[in-house]
């Protein structure tokens, strides 16, 4: 069946505009995860959606940075104002109920802001 | 604050040797996880480990977990070329699904 898919695959972008990310989890998942991966900071996580829950917003960097999910599927990531520390591969995964089930992950966005 | 610190950090090894990687963390959790990078792709799921002595094998990989120890190993039995990538251990936070990874091991199999 059809995995995660993350669009575009590749973005670049000038320092001070805003992008936004998108990501379809595999059809069914309740659970969605959003993770950046930089040279520099390695794996880190930004948010967790679970369900019809209040989303995790823990690990958002800043809060230039937000993310949605309509529907209960496709979620947005967005980034506002960006820096060059943006810079990273942002990696969308899923799971069928979170917790100890395995993440299914996209093939990531590369960003890269000039 | 929890950490997960994997060892080494680069391996470089003949084909047909043994050797295995190292995941340390540091607060209790009894769930970890072992995912693949090849260079410019995205993570492979590996291994679900979810109980303390946790033992798991796929062809030449095999995966521990040691609760108790905080410790995770990925053995790796006589290693072949297309074994070449990037292994990252992950640990979940607060049994959430959000994983706390290490740095990655990046392991080269020479012919």
């Amino acid at each position: 069946g059809a995995g995660v898919s993350q669009s575009p695959s590749n973005k670049v972008t000038e320092k001070g505009k805003d992008v936004e990310l998108r990501c379809d989890p595999i059809s069914g998942h309740t659970a969605l995860y959003w993770y950046r991966q930089s040279l520099g900071q390695g794996l880190e996580f930004l948010i967790y959606f679970q369900g019809n829950s209040a989303p995790d917003k823990s690990g958002l960097p800043s809060d230039r940075f937000s993310a949605e999910r309509t529907g209960g599927s496709v979620s947005t990531l967005t980034i506002q104002r960006t820096q060059q520390e943006d810079s990273a591969v942002y990696l969308c995964a899923s799971s069928p109920l979170g917790g100890a089930y395995e993440q299914y992950f996209g093939p990531g966005t590369r960003l890269t802001v000039t | 604050e929890l950490k997960v610190e994997q060892n080494p950090l680069f391996l470089s090894m003949q084909e047909g040797k043994n050797y295995t990687i190292y995941c340390n963390y540091s607060t209790t959790s009894d769930r970890l996880y072992w995912y693949r990078q090849d260079p410019g792709k995205s993570l492979e799921s590996l291994f679900v480990l979810l109980s303390n002595g946790a033992v798991k094998q796929e062809g030449r990989l095999m995966a521990s977990l040691d609760t108790k120890a905080r410790l995770s190993t990925l053995h790796i039995t006589a290693a072949v070329h297309d074994l070449s990538a990037t292994y990252f251990c992950a640990v979940d936070k607060s049994n959430t699904g959000k994983l706390i990874f290490g740095q990655g091991t990046t392991l080269q199999v020479k012919p």
